[in-house]
């Protein structure tokens, strides 16, 4: 199965600033990754698909990036809401598989 | 708008079996696939497998693969996923979620979730 691997596993960072997640694949999976935003208690919610795509309603400072094994997730301003653990997800091969997860915390 | 409810939480001993629920609406039911992803007690997210409610063919994640199945009832627009055999290590939040299909198969929206429970 592909591995998804996710750096750093915690992210402190004061708001305003940007914050660089990145997720990496055991193997090429074109740019077939999405990234969800949960919070505690809630459902994952969906951000970026296709590697770059937004989704509906989610702000421009919302941005990812990649191709083959190596993706990013960029959040150029963070805001007070965007503290949240955030999963990447590859929907290239079987099984789909999650990275483990950034936590993007205060700092 | 699209909206996923699922069924609630419950408390199951080893070896029990359990089916959760996921009513849908607001869509085409039988355009999109339904994936189940588990998340255990302060961990990540599980992909376990998924059903394509047109034709009802379903992939399975290979350690599921003889304790699931997953189902859909088209005429209330609803998917099921039943896991028999369950361990104390399958307490966890079962989240359902619709799947895009075609060019970029991702998951959006998801239901609420429902806890399942197996303690002796």
């Amino acid at each position: 199965e592909v591995v998804m691997t996710q750096s750093p596993a915690t992210l402190s960072v004061s708001p305003g600033e940007r914050a660089t997640l990145s997720c990496r694949a055991s193997q090429s999976i074109n740019t077939n990754v999405a990234w969800y935003q949960q919070k505690p208690g809630q459902a994952p919610r969906l951000l970026i698909y296709g590697s770059s795509t937004r989704s509906n309603d989610i702000p421009v400072r919302f941005s990812g990036s990649g191709s083959g094994t190596e993706f990013t997730l960029t959040i150029s301003s963070l805001q007070s809401e965007d503290f949240a653990v955030y999963y990447c997800y590859q929907y290239n091969d079987w099984p789909r598989t999650f990275g483990q997860g950034t936590k993007v915390e205060i700092k | 708008q699209v909206q996923l409810v699922q069924s609630g939480g419950e408390v199951k001993k080893p070896g029990a079996s359990v089916k959760v629920s996921c009513k849908t609406s607001g869509y085409t039911f039988r355009h999109y696939g339904i994936s189940w992803v588990r998340q255990a007690p302060g961990k990540g997210l599980e992909w376990m497998g998924w059903i394509y409610v047109y034709n009802e063919g379903t992939r399975y994640k290979g350690s599921f693969e003889d304790r699931v199945t997953m189902t859909v009832d088209r005429s209330t627009a609803t998917a099921y996923m039943e896991l028999t055999n369950l361990r104390l290590d399958d307490t966890a939040v079962y989240f359902c979620a619709r799947v895009q299909t075609g060019t970029n198969e991702f998951l959006d929206p998801w239901g609420q979730g429902t806890l399942i429970t197996v303690s002796s």
